[in-house]
């Protein structure tokens, strides 16, 4: 049958908005969490990690919250820049699957200037 | 640049064929992961390997192989195959086996069978 592109949902602002991406993990056992940037034709790139003791952690623009309690991972990046367009993945690793990592479906941010 | 590379860019074969992806990870990284990327399926784990030896296993079909030499660089082995394969597929490195530790992904092989 026709192969169908996977739809990922899409979150649209403008430049130098604040921009919040969601994602819900699968494994309330997971203690490990990463947020992926994907460019169009290009790898992962790694943005930042957090671990399960944790409920915050931030970076450069980029700020992670944990919620465990619904399983729930945000991402939000401070003044957004054209340069931030790209799909975003949240990952998981989930103890006694040593160093693998789950990735969720992720969701494309488009910033127009 | 993650310092993972891969090689080659870009790949054009046929129904039926073979071929062979090369990866090498970041300096004094220890484990390996491949992992295909397809419009429809997202970014799927396909094989793991740490310090020579397989270690976990994703949703990787038998057509499917890979291994890890003793300088640590990986390949995978695409046979027989199909027009359903054409995906892009990324290696990624960690130091080692131990959870909690970040995987970096190469730029990744395209390829298209015709």
């Amino acid at each position: 049958g026709e192969s169908v592109g996977l739809h990922l949902p899409t979150l649209s602002v403008q430049e130098g908005d604040n921009s919040i991406i969601n994602c819900a993990y699968s494994n309330s056992a997971s203690d490990y969490f990463i947020w992926y940037k994907q460019e169009s034709g290009k790898g992962p790139q790694f943005i930042i990690d957090i671990r399960s003791n944790m409920d915050k952690r931030q970076g450069q623009r980029v700020t992670v919250l944990l919620n465990k309690t619904v399983k729930h991972l945000s991402l939000q990046i401070a003044a957004t820049q054209p340069g931030d367009s790209a799909v975003y993945f949240c990952a998981e690793n989930t103890p006694g699957r040593d160093s693998t990592l789950t990735f969720g479906k992720g969701t494309m941010l488009l910033v127009s200037p | 640049d993650s310092g993972v590379t891969q090689t080659p860019k870009h790949l054009i074969t046929a129904t039926g064929q073979r071929v062979t992806l090369r990866c090498s990870p970041r300096s004094g990284d220890l484990s390996v992961y491949w992992y295909q990327q397809s419009l429809d399926q997202g970014l799927q784990f396909l094989i793991q390997y740490y310090n020579g030896e397989e270690r976990a296993k994703g949703n990787i079909l038998e057509r499917f192989s890979a291994q890890q030499f003793p300088d640590l660089h990986s390949e995978l082995n695409l046979s027989s195959l199909e027009l359903g394969d054409s995906a892009l597929y990324f290696c990624a490195s960690s130091v080692g086996l131990a959870g909690g530790r970040a995987q970096y992904f190469g730029p990744g092989t395209r390829l298209l069978v015709l």
